[in-house]
């Protein structure tokens, strides 16, 4: 148990639907992070949230829409994907303006898109 | 872009044999951070390095950095069937900025068997 709940864990959807990938932190931590893990590639950063408000979008196509309501909260939402987006999408916390940089993941959401 | 990239990309050992990762990194740093992965999982976070320290120890984990050469390396002494798995470096995308996010490498993966 990390302190990082990612849900769903599994995923399938088809290339017209609409699903939300959710994750919550339990640590009182200020920043949140998606990440996206393809296979034989590095884990690519997606979005960065500080407080709630995002600092880093990583030239991210529009079809993957983020949401940070709160600081314990993030949600990555899914529409119109391509077969390519199939990969397992990580959530990560961290302490932001205090700490060390160190980086607390969750168990991931592993989507396959059909 | 990728910031680390570790060496060698798989690694074969036997229980009770050392095993050592490299990681080579591009621009300055304040810290290096090494993690793990189990198949299919989130990351652990292992071990950080900051960039006045030379060598750091945890348990059967020995880091080393060398910011001249802008490399690191992961030695895990005494390895167990239960070290299988990824290894990453990983660097801050912005030097000293809180609540920047990490950029990681491809990963070693290794294999311990019995």
């Amino acid at each position: 148990e990390t302190g990082v709940t990612q849900t769903p864990r599994h995923l399938v959807m088809g290339m017209t639907n609409k699903k939300s990938l959710k994750c919550e932190q339990h640590l009182g931590h200020n920043a949140m992070y998606w990440y996206k893990q393809s296979a034989k590639k590095p884990l690519e950063l997606m979005f960065v949230y500080n407080f709630k408000e995002q600092t880093e979008n990583n030239s991210v196509p529009s079809r993957f829409s983020p949401e940070c309501p709160n600081s314990s909260h993030l949600f990555l939402h899914l529409h119109t994907l391509q077969p390519e987006d199939s990969a397992l999408y990580l959530c990560a916390s961290s302490h932001g303006t205090s700490g060390s940089g160190e980086l607390f993941f969750g168990e991931g959401s592993r989507l396959t898109v059909l | 872009s990728q910031q680390g990239e570790e060496d060698p990309q798989a690694l074969s050992i036997q229980e009770g044999e050392n095993a050592t990762m490299n990681c080579s990194y591009k621009t300055s740093i304040n810290n290096l951070q090494w993690y793990r992965q189990n198949s299919g999982r989130g990351l652990v976070h292992l071990i950080l390095i900051r960039s006045n320290e030379r060598e750091k120890h945890s348990g059967r984990l020995r880091v080393t950095l060398d910011t001249s050469k802008k490399s690191s390396s992961l030695l895990i002494t005494a390895s167990r069937a239960a070290d299988t798995a990824s290894y990453f470096c990983a660097t801050p995308r912005v030097a000293n900025q809180a609540g920047t996010a990490l950029i990681f490498g491809k990963g070693t993966t290794l294999s311990v068997s019995s």
